[in-house]
């Protein structure tokens, strides 16, 4: 099975702090996705990367960059945290040729306080 | 652009009773389609797509959807609900070949099935 991990179910920062969000494949996808989840809002994407070192904004990218220095791992970076980021993170897989579906870690409750 | 409208935030149905979810879509070209779950304080699970063949597709825990080209729609159904099946719904779309892979999701649709 594909097995999509996430650093931390639940986060809590303050404003102001640098936050990193990891996300770890195990299926060798070329592509990986960064979505924020908000009720009423469904996913909305921040980035997406379609190979190493290789990405591309989403519908929200602004307050967040992202880094993939290894194909199994891609992570986001909040730089400041702030108060309007305190969201649900889910970090998905796959998409290509083949399957097309996608995979998803369990996501990444973040607070910002 | 690509969109997808799921009607109804929340739909109720009694255990044992048929259920529909609907989804409806705009996409160029033709569309590959997908529907997901959502359990409370979990990540989505896939539970089946359309990419090309038989307009009803069948997917995991009992579930399928048509595909209606004329109506763009890919309604998810389930012949008997389950108390188990309560849980958020995404119907997501993306372009086919030659079209934007990248997917769009819907607002997603809260099932609550009734004992």
């Amino acid at each position: 099975d594909v097995k999509v991990t996430q650093s931390s179910r639940y986060l809590v920062k303050r404003t102001g702090e640098k936050v990193f969000l990891e996300c770890v494949q195990d299926m060798d996808h070329e592509n990986m996705f960064w979505y924020r989840q908000d009720p009423g809002l469904g996913l909305r994407l921040i980035y997406f990367s379609y190979d190493v070192k290789m990405k591309e904004k989403g519908d929200i990218p602004e307050g967040y960059s992202v880094s993939r220095e290894k194909k199994e791992r891609f992570s986001l970076i909040l730089e400041s945290a702030s108060t309007n980021q305190t969201s649900m993170y889910l970090c998905a897989s796959g998409g290509t040729s083949g399957s097309y579906e996608q995979y998803f870690g369990p996501g990444t409750r973040l607070t910002v306080t | 652009a690509q969109s997808v409208a799921q009607p109804e935030d929340q739909v109720n149905v009694a255990e044992g009773n048929p259920l529909t979810v609907k989804c409806t879509y705009s996409v160029s070209g033709n569309p590959y389609l997908f529907w997901y779950v959502q359990y409370p304080n979990r990540g989505l699970q896939f539970l089946l797509k359309y990419i090309t063949g038989d307009n009803l597709v069948k997917g995991s825990y009992g579930f399928e959807a048509e595909f209606n080209k004329s109506q763009t729609s890919f309604h998810l159904k389930k012949p008997s609900a389950l108390v188990s099946d309560s849980a958020l719904y995404f119907c997501a779309v993306r372009g086919g070949s030659g079209g934007s892979y990248i997917p769009t999701f819907g607002r997603g649709t809260s099932l609550i099935v009734h004992p």
